[in-house]
Formats: C-alpha cells, sequence, structure tokens
C-alpha cells in the first residue's frame, strides 16, 4: 500500500535559518508528489508538486523540493526561514496520476525562533 | 465564491445523531473531494466526485458514511448514527481537473460528544 513518512514531528528553526523538511514515500510506479502547508485557521495550501521532469521543484513562498527515486524521498527545503512559515507541513503522494486521491503523511510541525 | 466555503465551520452532536456537512467548491471546478483530518494526522481520503458521480468512494469508513454532489456543484457530506470516533475536521476540496490543482477549504470541525 501507498505510504508517506515524515520522520520529525516537531522542527525548530531559526528565523533566517535553512530549511530541510523529511518525506518518504511509498509507492510502486512513478508518483505524484506534493507538499502542504497548513497554518492556524487557514486550510491547507500547495506549497509545490511534482509530476514528472526535472526532479528539483521551484515552489511558492521560497521553498523547493528535490524527488530522488533511489531514496524514495522528496525533502523540502528553503535557504531562509521567516517566522510566517511556522506551521504545519504535508507531504503526500498522489496514487491515481493527480490529486484525486492523496495520501498525506502525519505532518512536521516547524517552529521558528527569533 | 473566492475559495471552497465549508459549512458549518464547526458541528457539535450527540452520539447516535445524523448530520449533514456542505461543501460548495470553487465555481467551474468539476472534480470535489472529501478529506477526514483526526487530530495529530494528515488528512486521510474519503471520496472524490467528478461532476455529479462519485468516481471513487472507497475511502468512506462504512456504510454510516455517504457523500452526494447532485448537480455537479455543491456537495454534501452525510453521516448517520455519528459515534465519537467521527470527531475530526472534514476538508473539502475542489479542482478544475484532476490534473489541475486541488484548493482546501478551512474545513469544518465535527465533535460529537
Amino acid at each position: 500500500a501507498q505510504s508517506v513518512t515524515q520522520p520529525d514531528i516537531h522542527i525548530t528553526v531559526s528565523e533566517g535559518a535553512s530549511l530541510e523538511l523529511r518525506c518518504n514515500y511509498s509507492y510502486g510506479a512513478t508518483p505524484y508528489l506534493f507538499w502542504y502547508v497548513q497554518s492556524p485557521g487557514q486550510g491547507l495550501q500547495l506549497l509545490l508538486k511534482y509530476f514528472s521532469g526535472d526532479t528539483l521543484v521551484q515552489g511558492i513562498k521560497g521553498f523547493e523540493a528535490e524527488f530522488k527515486r533511489s531514496q524514495s524521498s522528496f525533502n523540502l527545503r528553503k535557504p531562509s526561514v521567516h517566522w510566517s512559515d511556522a506551521a504545519e507541513y504535508f507531504c503526500a503522494v498522489g496514487v491515481t496520476g493527480g490529486f484525486q486521491k492523496l495520501v498525506f503523511g502525519t505532518g512536521t510541525r516547524l517552529l521558528v525562533s527569533p | 465564491g473566492a475559495g471552497v466555503s465549508q459549512t458549518p465551520s464547526n458541528k457539535v452532536t450527540e452520539k447516535g445523531k445524523y448530520v449533514e456537512l456542505r461543501c460548495d467548491p470553487i465555481s467551474g471546478h468539476t472534480a470535489l473531494y472529501w478529506y477526514r483530518q483526526s487530530l495529530g494526522q494528515g488528512p486521510e481520503f474519503l471520496i472524490y466526485f467528478q461532476g455529479t458521480g462519485a468516481a471513487d468512494d472507497s475511502g468512506l469508513p462504512n456504510d454510516r458514511f455517504f457523500a452526494v454532489r447532485p448537480e455537479g456543484s455543491v456537495s454534501t457530506l452525510k453521516i448517520q448514527r455519528t459515534e465519537r470516533g467521527d470527531s475530526a475536521v472534514y476538508l473539502c476540496a475542489s479542482s478544475l481537473t484532476f490534473t489541475a490543482e486541488a484548493f482546501f477549504g478551512q474545513g469544518t470541525r465535527l465533535t460529537v460528544v
């Protein structure tokens, strides 16, 4: 069965420092991969997606992610974190070729310290 | 509207009661999705619609759960004989097509007491 693992439940990063959130997936075919952010009182917002092509994907708010098939990973990165980035981040895999049936990880809560 | 609208935003109901949760998708979006998010978990797929028909309802946990989208726009998730384990945030999303970005609503927080 398809699954997504986000090994870090919480991460604390100093403002201005770099960030990497880990995501590993289990899926037999070519995966469709997503990162979403969820802020308090806000709905889930798509940061970026990977369907095919270049394995380094650029997203909104300065985020990027790299698909590594050999490691079954799709880690999210940002070179310099802002206090407004504090939120819950979810990695997801699409099991039917698009957005229609996403399997989400359990999320990583990002805390930003001054 | 500007985004996906879900009503009510909060619903408290007694065990055994029936509830309906409503989702108004973005105008023109033919694909609509329901997810459930329990505390401390990621969203869990329930069902998705293409137009009026349920294309995949394999995520509905049991036959107490049912969803409709009679005119291909608004959708209602219906839960019969609610149980305390049904307490969660129910999320709705919509997209133009299955490969276009899915936009999520803010959810309905259901509490069964």
